[in-house]
């Protein structure tokens, strides 16, 4: 059984440039959802994807979006990079309908500069 | 929305002492609440949850206890050892078809050997 995995694993970008963050769930698992975790913080919901469709959306502006594909495999798109957009973005799986028990992976460190 | 406050920010024990983290919601329809563990640039991990229908629930040396009417919970951790060092971190979710944790602030414990 492989675990969630993401990457790439650090990056820096400026402001207003655009950033796209990749994650693998864990086998056997349907849904993913993504979290923000500022430094000395607890993560933030952002967005949970089921059936490549987006499934719950956290308190976030629409320049955050994401795609699933069909292997449940996702994507989290940020557009016009601010500042505040610095953080350890974390991405999580699940399988619906079994207690929905979330895993997460190592996250993707972004530094924007 | 929901509101988690967790408490205290840092604690210190002495291996061997038990460690009591506590939390408190605000949603009452909240009806699921995990432990993660999150050591020093990696993932969290999920050490332990409980459900609404249950008061109390065990796992080796981790506990964790629920009151529904307080809208409180907390970890229990005994023995502990220098390997528990680390950042807690509580959440609740209602799991209305969905998981989109709402996470506490977070708790530094420091086993001290």
């Amino acid at each position: 059984e492989t675990g969630v995995t993401q990457s790439p694993t650090h990056l820096i970008k400026t402001r207003g440039q655009q950033v796209t963050l990749r994650c693998s769930s864990q086998s056997g698992h349907n849904t993913v959802s993504w979290y923000q975790q500022a430094l000395g913080q607890g993560p933030q919901f952002i967005f949970q994807y089921y059936r490549e469709e987006e499934n719950g959306r956290g308190n976030f502006p629409p320049r955050f979006s994401g795609l699933q594909f069909p292997n449940y495999s996702s994507e989290l798109n940020v557009n016009a990079l601010e500042l505040d957009d610095s953080a350890l973005y974390l991405c999580a799986s699940s399988l619906t309908g079994d207690g929905e028990k979330l895993f997460f992976g190592s996250g993707t460190q972004l530094s924007v500069l | 929305g929901e509101n988690v406050e967790q408490h205290p920010s840092t604690l210190s024990v002495q291996e061997g002492d038990s460690a009591v983290i506590k939390c408190t919601y605000s949603d009452s329809a909240s009806n699921y609440f995990p432990w993660y563990k999150q050591e020093l640039g990696k993932r969290p991990q999920l050490i332990i949850d409980i459900r609404s229908n249950v008061g109390e629930k065990k796992d080796q040396r981790i506990a964790v206890t629920l009151n529904k009417t307080a809208k409180h919970f907390s970890l229990h951790i005994t023995e502990t050892q220098p390997e528990d060092s680390a950042v807690y971190f509580c959440a609740a979710d209602r799991g209305t078809g969905r998981r989109a944790l709402t996470f506490g602030s977070g708790t530094r414990l420091q086993v001290q050997p």
